[in-house]
């Protein structure tokens, strides 16, 4: 089955600090690739996504590529600001059929100081 | 862009009382819509998939007769606790499927339940 594993956190952080929270993952097939974010007392939010294997994902100055070869999405951004600390989710999807099922990984708390 | 909306956001009550849930896609048809439960500083947990028009379809150790889901319209799923007990408090999140595009899910703001 399908399942993903992410840096079990926390992380804590000084403002510009470089960040990587890394996420590998096991699947069948070519899943899609996702990083969510959840704001404390909030649902989840689509950071970025890749659905195909070198792509890269970005937004708001986060990053991950989409690596067969290593079966990894490694979330990274160059200068983290306060406004960054929440909760940061891994995820995967299947593709076609009816599999729209997403498997999160456990999460990665992440704090930053001002 | 997509909304989901879910309400409420926060719902206390005692033992034994039914709660309901709702979830709606705003401003597009949400063939499917999925519930998850989350318990604190723990990873989002799948409990059911829901296709309007038909049952949900429920993951392994999730009771259906305690969770009651109904997806009635392209818009709208509900969850029901059914007599709900202390365990049951959580934070539950629906998310929806946009069926002209094939991902990703939107997910609602999610609901506290406390059960006294």
């Amino acid at each position: 089955g399908n399942s993903v594993t992410q840096m079990e956190g926390p992380v804590t952080l000084s403002e510009e600090a470089f960040l990587t929270i890394n996420c590998t993952y096991t699947a069948t097939g070519y899943p899609s690739l996702f990083w969510y974010v959840q704001y404390p007392g909030e649902g989840l939010q689509l950071l970025l996504k890749a659905t195909k294997a070198d792509d890269k994902g970005s937004n708001k100055g986060f990053e991950a590529t989409y690596r067969k070869e290593t079966t990894s999405f490694h979330l990274e951004k160059g200068s983290v600001q306060v406004s960054d600390s929440a909760v940061y989710f891994c995820a995967l999807s299947g593709v076609g059929g009816s599999n729209y099922k997403l498997t999160f990984g456990k999460g990665t708390l992440l704090t930053v100081n001002p | 862009g997509a909304v989901v909306s879910q309400h409420p956001s926060w719902v206390i009550c005692k033992s034994g009382t039914s709660v309901k849930i709702e979830c709606r896609s705003l401003d597009f048809q949400a063939t499917t819509m999925f519930w998850y439960r989350q318990f604190p500083k723990q990873s989002l947990m799948l409990m059911a998939t829901s296709n309007e028009g038909s049952k949900a379809t429920y993951e392994q150790g999730v009771e259906k007769d305690k969770f009651l889901i109904n997806h009635a319209s392209l818009t709208l799923s509900t969850l029901t606790v059914t007599s709900a007990h202390p365990e049951d408090s959580s934070f539950y999140i629906c998310s929806a499927r946009d069926r002209q595009l094939d991902q990703p899910q939107h997910f609602g703001d999610g609901t506290r339940l406390s059960i006294l």
